[in-house]
């Protein structure tokens, strides 16, 4: 199983919003609505901002939110907040209990 | 709240076995909604799924480690652990423990993740 495939980066000032792709296959991303999105601090464990495509757990801002078309995932950070600067991956259950990530993607706020 | 540590060698020698346990508080890892998993992530490198156990001990394991690999769970203990053979460089990472979701299907807790170095 291949790593699914995000942009390096991506940026926006304050206030604006940027959106991030997760581009699988038919075998992950396309064929199951369990893509998740995490954010990453440096020197920190992951959190989970979104799962089951567009759902945010308890306590996650509604700035965040995503998307998913055929093979395509998408996270949106709307609203962007000096905090939001981190490393977000997405991930895609694979069947077979399988799982994958993404590649990962730099966000900074200009 | 959930919480999961890890803890182990921070220095394994080429060859040798990476053993790595994950104590698990705020839940108990015989929750039957949820498996247990270990991830990685390789020096400024994305994230890598290695593998869940359930806890009657039944495992799922990344195809391109699986002959390496063995998990396994303890819940008298609430831990599950690692163990990774005939390491190599290419194992150095940083290795995380997680609860995974089995019907909600996500990684929804991390641990603070451990640094494990191959070298001799």
């Amino acid at each position: 199983q291949s790593a699914l495939t995000q942009p390096p980066s991506a940026s926006g000032s304050p206030g604006q919003s940027v959106t991030i792709s997760c581009t699988g296959t038919s075998n992950d991303v396309g064929g199951y609505n369990y893509v998740s999105w995490y954010q990453q601090h440096p020197g920190k464990g992951p959190k989970l901002m979104i799962y089951d495509v567009n759902k945010r757990p308890s306590g996650v801002p509604d700035r965040f939110s995503g998307s998913k078309s055929g093979n395509t995932a998408s996270l949106t950070v709307s609203g962007l907040q000096a905090d939001d600067e981190a490393d977000y991956y997405c991930s895609s259950y694979a069947g077979s209990n399988n799982y994958v990530f993404g590649t990962g993607t730099k966000v900074t706020v200009l | 709240q959930v919480q999961l540590q890890e803890s182990g060698p921070g220095l394994v020698q080429p060859s040798q076995t990476l053993s790595l346990t994950c104590t698990v508080s705020g839940d108990s890892i015989s929750n039957s909604a949820y498996n247990w998993g270990w991830i990685r992530q390789h020096p400024a490198k994305g994230l890598e799924w290695i593998g869940n156990i359930y806890y009657i001990g039944s495992t799922h394991y990344n195809p391109s480690l699986k002959s390496r690999l063995s998990i396994s769970v303890d819940t008298s203990k609430n831990q599950f652990s690692l163990k990774l053979s005939s390491v190599t460089a290419a194992d150095t990472a940083v290795y995380y423990c997680a609860r995974v979701g089995r019907v909600v299907v996500n990684f929804d807790y991390w641990g603070q993740g451990t640094l494990v170095t191959v070298s001799s």
